[in-house]
């Protein structure tokens, strides 16, 4: 069955870097792109970045163009979001998705996330 | 700030048919499919209907789905007290390049 594990949350001061990894198992990742959606505590969703299935594309909400990083690597099944220059308004639960076959939009499956908290 | 408005609350009791409206425009449901997610509190959120008025497998057929110009709807008929949950529409938006989620409708089985 699908499976998407992240990890790699936790406390954080403002201004320091943190990276996220979502390992991933019973599909085949390479050809699915892969989403960050993250939820504050006691809000909605708010989607992050997206990565394409063959990395060639990569995009950005504005809250975090410039500071965050979307990657994969397809031998290892696994995708990182890299988080710089952290604000306290990024605390989030970071969820990992899995988007539609070789198509940018479209999620189907969501891991069980990993909180960040941003606190000096 | 959402792109996608719902409305905060809806609430019905058990059997009841409710309607969670999502409305957007030409740049996002206007143009592309509209995703909907449950989220039971605590958990992480799960698909619900996909490409505006899909059900995955799994899905009980009480949820249906609808789009409409760049409006779109949640419909639960036969509502059951595990249907409480939030809900959230989402769509892709051609001017930001990445897609919008809707603020959230809390459901409420009274």
């Amino acid at each position: 069955q699908v499976q998407l594990v992240e990890s790699g949350g936790g406390v954080v001061q403002p201004g320091r870097s943190l990276r996220l990894s979502c390992v991933t198992s019973g599909f085949d990742f390479s050809s699915y792109g892969i989403h960050w959606v993250r939820q504050a505590p006691g809000k909605g969703l708010e989607w992050v970045a997206v990565i394409s299935y063959d990395a060639t594309n990569e995009y950005y909400a504005d809250s975090v163009k410039g500071r965050f990083t979307i990657s994969r690597d397809n031998s290892k099944n696994t995708a990182y979001l890299q988080m710089s220059g952290l604000r306290p308004e990024d605390t989030a639960v970071y969820y990992c998705a899995k988007g539609w076959w070789k198509q940018l939009w479209g999620i189907d499956y969501w891991g069980q996330g990993t909180l960040v908290t941003v606190s000096s | 700030q959402s792109m996608l408005t719902q409305p905060p609350s809806a609430s019905g009791t058990p059997g009841q048919r409710v309607t969670i409206s999502c409305s957007g425009s030409i740049s996002n449901i206007g143009s592309d499919y509209v995703y909907w997610y449950q989220q039971v509190s605590g958990s992480a959120p799960k698909l619900l209907i996909y490409r505006n008025n899909q059900r995955p497998s799994g899905v009980p057929d009480r949820f249906s789905g609808s789009k409409s110009g760049t409006s779109a709807s949640l419909a639960i008929s036969g509502l059951r007290s595990e249907d409480e949950a939030d809900y959230y529409c989402a769509a892709w938006d051609d001017s930001l390049s990445g897609p919008v989620f809707g603020g959230g409708t809390k459901l409420t089985v009274l």
